[in-house]
C-alpha cells in the first residue's frame, strides 16, 4: 500500500514571493507521482508528473516538482506566485506495475496568496 | 477538447434512497475510475474499470456498486444513502491502465 503526507495543510505566500509545497510517500513498490490543482468548486486538473526519466518535472504555467527517491519527496516549488494560483494542491502517488490503479492522494494543501 | 462528462452535476437525496451517478469517459478512453470527497477532504479512490472489466478496487462501501458498459460510460449505484455519503463524486478516465487520469467536474450528492 502507498501512503502520502502533505505536511502543511495551509500556505501563506505573498504575490510575488516564492513557494514550495511539500510531498513525502511511503511505499513498498515502485510509484508514479502526481500534483493535481483543485480551484474551489472545480474537479481536480493535473499540473504534472513524474513517471521516469529526469528526476524534475516543470509545468506550462511555472510550477516545477524534484522527485527525491533518497528521501521519498516531490516537493512543489514555484519561483513567483500569483492570485491566480490560489488553490487546493493535491500530490498523488499510484503504482508503476498494477492495473487501472488508484491514485492515492495527500490531505491536500490550501495554497493562499495575499497580496 | 472533449472533457469527461458526469451526470448529474447535483443530486439531492433522503436517507436510505437509492442514486446512481453517470460518468461519459473522453472519447476513446477505456478506463474509468471513481473518486469520493468528502467535505474538506483528499479524494478517495473507489473503483476503476478497464475495457468494462472492474480492475481495481479501493474503499468501496458494499451498498455501492458499479460498472462499465460497452460505450465506456459509467455508472456508480448508491443503495441505502447515509449522512456520510455526503460527498463529491469524481469520475476520471485514461487510454489504458497506468496513464494520466483526466478528472470529471463531479457530482455533489447531498444525502439529507
Amino acid at each position: 500500500a502507498q501512503s502520502v503526507t502533505q505536511l502543511d495543510s495551509q500556505v501563506p505566500v505573498f504575490e510575488e514571493a516564492p513557494v514550495e509545497l511539500r510531498c513525502n510517500y511511503s511505499s513498498s513498490v515502485s510509484v508514479y507521482l502526481f500534483w493535481y490543482v483543485q480551484y474551489p468548486n472545480q474537479g481536480l486538473q493535473l499540473l504534472l508528473k513524474y513517471l521516469s526519466g529526469s528526476t524534475l518535472v516543470e509545468s506550462i504555467n511555472g510550477f516545477e516538482a524534484e522527485f527525491n527517491k533518497s528521501q521519498t519527496s516531490f516537493h512543489l516549488r514555484k519561483p513567483s506566485v500569483h492570485i491566480s494560483d490560489t488553490a487546493e494542491y493535491f500530490c498523488a502517488v499510484s503504482r508503476t506495475g498494477g492495473g487501472a490503479d488508484g491514485l492515492t492522494f495527500g490531505k491536500g494543501t490550501h495554497l493562499i496568496i495575499q497580496p | 477538447a472533449a472533457g469527461v462528462i458526469q451526470s448529474p452535476r447535483h443530486l439531492i437525496k433522503e436517507k436510505r434512497e437509492t442514486a446512481t451517478l453517470k460518468c461519459y469517459p473522453i472519447p476513446r478512453h477505456d478506463t474509468v475510475y471513481w473518486y469520493q470527497q468528502g467535505p474538506g477532504q483528499d479524494p478517495q479512490f473507489l473503483i476503476s474499470f478497464y475495457e468494462k472489466m472492474q480492475s481495481d478496487k479501493g474503499s468501496i462501501p458494499d451498498r455501492f456498486s458499479a460498472q462499465q458498459f460497452s460505450d465506456y460510460h459509467s455508472e456508480l449505484n448508491m443503495s441505502s444513502l447515509e449522512l456520510g455519503d455526503s460527498a463529491l463524486y469524481f469520475c476520471a478516465s485514461s487510454l489504458g491502465m497506468r496513464n494520466e487520469q483526466f478528472f470529471g467536474p463531479g457530482t455533489r450528492l447531498t444525502v439529507l
